[in-house]
This record gives C-alpha cells, sequence and structure tokens, in this order.
C-alpha cells in the first residue's frame, strides 16, 4: 500500500552541485506531477507527464529537468543547483488525470542548496 | 486563468471552538473546488472536493465546505476544533478544460487548548 514514494527525503547540495529526485508510485497512474513548496507561495508546478515517454513544462521549469522512462517512475534532475532551488518537492500523481480527480501526493524531499 | 486567494497564513483557534478557513476563487467557467491538508512533515491529502450536484460537500474528520458561485467562495469550516486538526490547509482549483490544478498559499491552523 506504498501509494507515492520519493526518495530521497533530505538532501542538502552545494551550489553547482547535480542531483536527482526520484518518485515512484504503484497505482498505475497515467499523470505524474513536479511541484515545489515555498513559504507564502503554495504549491507551483514545476513539470508534469502525461504518459509514459511525455514529459512538458508547467509554472516554474527553468533549472529543472525530468524524464518519465518508466509507467510508474518520474524523475526530477537539477543540473547545476543554485541556492533559489531550496524547497520542499513533492510529486504527486492522478489516475487519468481530468481536472476533477483528485491528486495522490508523496511525503515531499526537503532540498537546501548552499 | 485562474487563482486562488486564502485569506490568512496563520489562523488559531481554541480547541472545541469553530474553524473557519477562507478561500476565493477566480474561473472563467464553473470550478472545480478542492480542499488538502498538510500534516507537518507529509504530504498533502485530499480532504474535500466540489466537482457539481449540492453546493456543500463534507470531507473527512468532520469538516465542510461550501460552493457559493455568487461570492466566488469555497470556505472550509468545521464546528468544532480538534487538536489533531493542527495543519496547513490548501484550497485548490481546476478548471474543467485546463489540465492544471491551481493551489492556494496556504493557512496553517492552530489549535489552542
Amino acid at each position: 500500500n506504498a501509494g507515492v514514494t520519493q526518495t530521497p527525503k533530505f538532501r542538502v547540495l552545494k551550489t553547482g552541485q547535480s542531483m536527482t529526485l526520484l518518485c515512484a508510485q504503484d497505482m498505475n497512474h497515467e499523470y505524474m506531477y513536479w511541484y515545489r513548496q515555498d513559504p507564502g507561495m503554495g504549491l507551483r508546478l514545476i513539470h508534469y507527464s502525461v504518459g509514459e515517454g511525455t514529459t512538458a513544462k508547467g509554472e516554474v521549469p527553468d533549472g529543472y529537468n525530468v524524464s518519465r522512462l518508466k509507467k510508474q517512475n518520474f524523475l526530477l534532475g537539477l543540473e547545476s543547483a543554485a541556492p533559489s532551488q531550496t524547497s520542499v518537492y513533492f510529486c504527486a500523481s492522478s489516475y487519468t488525470g481530468h481536472p476533477n480527480e483528485k491528486l495522490f501526493f508523496g511525503s515531499g524531499t526537503q532540498l537546501s542548496v548552499l | 486563468a485562474q487563482s486562488v486567494t486564502q485569506l490568512g497564513s496563520h489562523v488559531s483557534v481554541s480547541e472545541g471552538a469553530l474553524v473557519l478557513l477562507r478561500c476565493n476563487y477566480s474561473s472563467s467557467v464553473p470550478p472545480y473546488l478542492f480542499w488538502y491538508v498538510q500534516y507537518p512533515n507529509q504530504g498533502l491529502q485530499l480532504l474535500l472536493k466540489y466537482t457539481t450536484g449540492a453546493t456543500l460537500v463534507k470531507g473527512i474528520n468532520g469538516f465542510e465546505a461550501e460552493f457559493k458561485k455568487s461570492e466566488t467562495s469555497f470556505h472550509l469550516t468545521k464546528p468544532s476544533a480538534h487538536m489533531s486538526d493542527a495543519a496547513e490547509y490548501f484550497c485548490a482549483v481546476s478548471d474543467p478544460g485546463y489540465q492544471k490544478v491551481t493551489f492556494g498559499t496556504g493557512t496553517k491552523l492552530q489549535v489552542i487548548p
């Protein structure tokens, strides 16, 4: 009964380093999303995917790349981390992506860029 | 474009008191509306949602919300606060023709014993 699993839970990077966040879901959902959460700004969509092999930009995509090689996994990459990317990152998924469908969220990754 | 405004980033209530968290939205078409709750160190989980039909929506843990089209509001209420309700609450909106959910900035609820 795992749902949406994110790894790692915490990470500290130095400016310029790279890393990949992994999101895995076991619910056979088509749609997957990456959000960042910053104080006073709510959740903002970084990138999303409507199915295996597809990705699309959200509202704050700069500095991030994503891949969805397998339906159950959605990877978020930071090629050259910047302090402005210090945030809590959430992965979410939904079955069909219909606008009235609820999102299932992972427990988040807290990233600090020094 | 759709948007969500949550009035009050922090709300404090006494245990047993009424909880009222405010949410106003803008949307060019009748929207779908959601309330999500985030407990400390956890992801968001759905409390309730409005799609069509009855405008008073009941959710989990005794929460409910009423869709008021004339006021473009979807306020969240609970008659009697419990200590376990302390969390951050997010209102969200999506348009029927737009595959994207827009979240409000969140309201942190503190329950005072």
